[in-house]
């Protein structure tokens, strides 16, 4: 079974500084996608990034980076020039490739801190 | 475009009442999934649907049950409660079926007293 391993409960940053989210996760699968979604205070979680695993380059979306070590089976985000809206709790997830399927595994989550 | 619309957004209910929550998808998207969230076990996966067809269940005990309609709206309903029963209970929807982004509602807050 595959699981998602979030190891940082907390994190914080200071505004318009970097911060680094970790993300491990366990599959004997080749093919799969990872994502990553944000839950703000208001509950509603939202699409941070995506990534396929058979993609060697890394998925970016304006300030939001992630770092995909296939081998590692780790997918770290990166948040640069931190902003107060990107306060809440981040939460790493994997759906399998095989099969018709959108069931999401979820990590733990992080819940990240910016501060002004 | 609207959202994924989940109602009602707050429910009070007593021990051993049974309880339907409704997930309103967007528009087009025929994949619904539940996903119960506490802040002991975190997000876990309840059911999924598709074309009116549960594809996948998660670990749940029977009491925990859904369905799907033909214009894709879901309920999940959930039977003779238990005060471990109290989350937050999160519909999505998907535009494909298959490792498609998965759009979410706000969530039915369910309290158990």
């Amino acid at each position: 079974a595959q699981t998602v391993t979030q190891s940082q409960p907390e994190m914080s940053v200071q505004e318009a500084e970097t911060v680094t989210l970790s993300c491990t996760y366990d599959t004997s699968e080749s093919d799969y996608y990872l994502f990553w979604y944000k839950q703000p205070p208001s509950r509603q979680m939202i699409l941070v990034i995506r990534q396929e695993a058979y993609k060697q380059q890394n998925a970016t979306e304006n300030r939001f980076s992630v770092n995909f070590q296939k081998a590692a089976k780790s997918f770290s985000l990166k948040i640069s020039d931190s902003q107060l809206g990107d306060a809440a709790m981040y939460f790493c997830a994997y759906i399998t490739s095989y099969g018709a399927t959108n069931k999401l595994i979820f990590g733990t989550g992080t819940l990240l801190a910016v501060q002004p | 475009k609207a959202g994924v619309t989940q109602t009602p957004r707050y429910l009070i209910k007593t021990r051993g009442q049974q309880v339907t929550l409704s997930c309103s998808p967007i528009s087009g998207h025929r994949s619904v999934s539940w996903y119960q969230q506490t802040p002991g076990q975190g997000l876990q996966f309840l059911f999924e649907y598709f074309s009116e067809t549960q594809r996948n269940k998660g670990n749940f005990p029977g009491r925990f049950s859904g369905r799907q309609f033909s214009n894709s709206r879901s309920e999940m309903n959930v039977s003779t409660l238990e005060l471990g029963d109290s989350a937050l209970y999160l519909c999505a929807s998907s535009s494909r079926d298959s490792y498609a982004e998965a759009f979410f509602g706000q969530g039915t807050r369910l309290t158990v007293v």
